[in-house]
């Protein structure tokens, strides 16, 4: 069966310092994967999704980045936090094929102060 | 613009009655909708999908219906226990690889 793990699971950082938040996703090949911010009483915002290693696609400008250096690893980046990127933190994957139902991970908690 | 809603942020029912949950989208046609279940701290759970030609959708204690007209789903669980107190999200599939995530509604199963 398959599993997503993310790590941290909560992360305290200080403005200006830098971010890398992992995700990995085992008993699957070729998934499409996932990056969402969630905050506070709002719906999943999406941040960026690949489609394989080395092809992300942006959906939101800022100051995150991604990386995709495996086909079962997905990064979350940022050389520098702001306060505004506090948040909940989701991975997810959906089927190579399929693009439908996602599959998320527990998420990592931020908080920038 | 494009708006999903779900209704109220909150929803209290009693045990062993129906929770129905709304959820109104405007200006989007997705091709489907689907319903995720989130526990405080935890990520999104899948619990089911309904395609725009399907007019409703069962799973054990839950069912879905789908108006593309009205531009609406219904989230309904019977017999509703105290362990189904969670938020509850609905999700509309655009095209592509996006998918547009409502607020959600909280649920509350008092015993």
């Amino acid at each position: 069966s398959q599993t997503i793990h993310q790590w941290p699971a909560t992360l305290v950082q200080p403005v200006g310092s830098p971010l890398s938040l992992e995700c990995t996703v085992e008993g699957t090949s070729n998934p499409n994967l996932y990056w969402y911010r969630q905050a506070a009483g709002r719906g999943l915002q999406l941040l960026f999704y690949s489609v394989g290693i080395g092809q992300i696609s942006s959906e939101v400008p800022q100051n995150l980045s991604a990386s995709r250096p495996q086909d079962r690893q997905f990064i979350l980046s940022s050389k520098k936090l702001l306060l505004s990127d506090s948040g909940f933190y989701l991975c997810a994957w959906s089927p190579g094929e399929s693009t439908d139902t996602q599959y998320f991970g527990p998420g990592t908690r931020l908080t920038v102060l | 613009s494009q708006k999903i809603e779900q209704n109220s942020e909150a929803l209290n029912i009693q045990e062993g009655k129906t929770a129905t949950l709304t959820c109104n989208y405007t200006n989007y046609s997705p091709a489907y909708l689907q319903w995720y279940r989130q526990d405080p701290g935890r990520g999104p759970v899948f619990l089911l999908l309904i395609r725009e030609n399907e007019k409703e959708k069962r799973k054990e204690r839950l069912k879905v219906t789908f108006d593309t007209t009205l531009k609406q789903s219904l989230f309904h669980i019977t017999a509703s226990q105290p362990a189904d107190s969670a938020t509850y999200l609905c999700a509309l599939y655009t095209g592509g690889f996006k998918t547009i995530f409502g607020a959600g509604t909280r649920l509350f199963v008092k015993a």
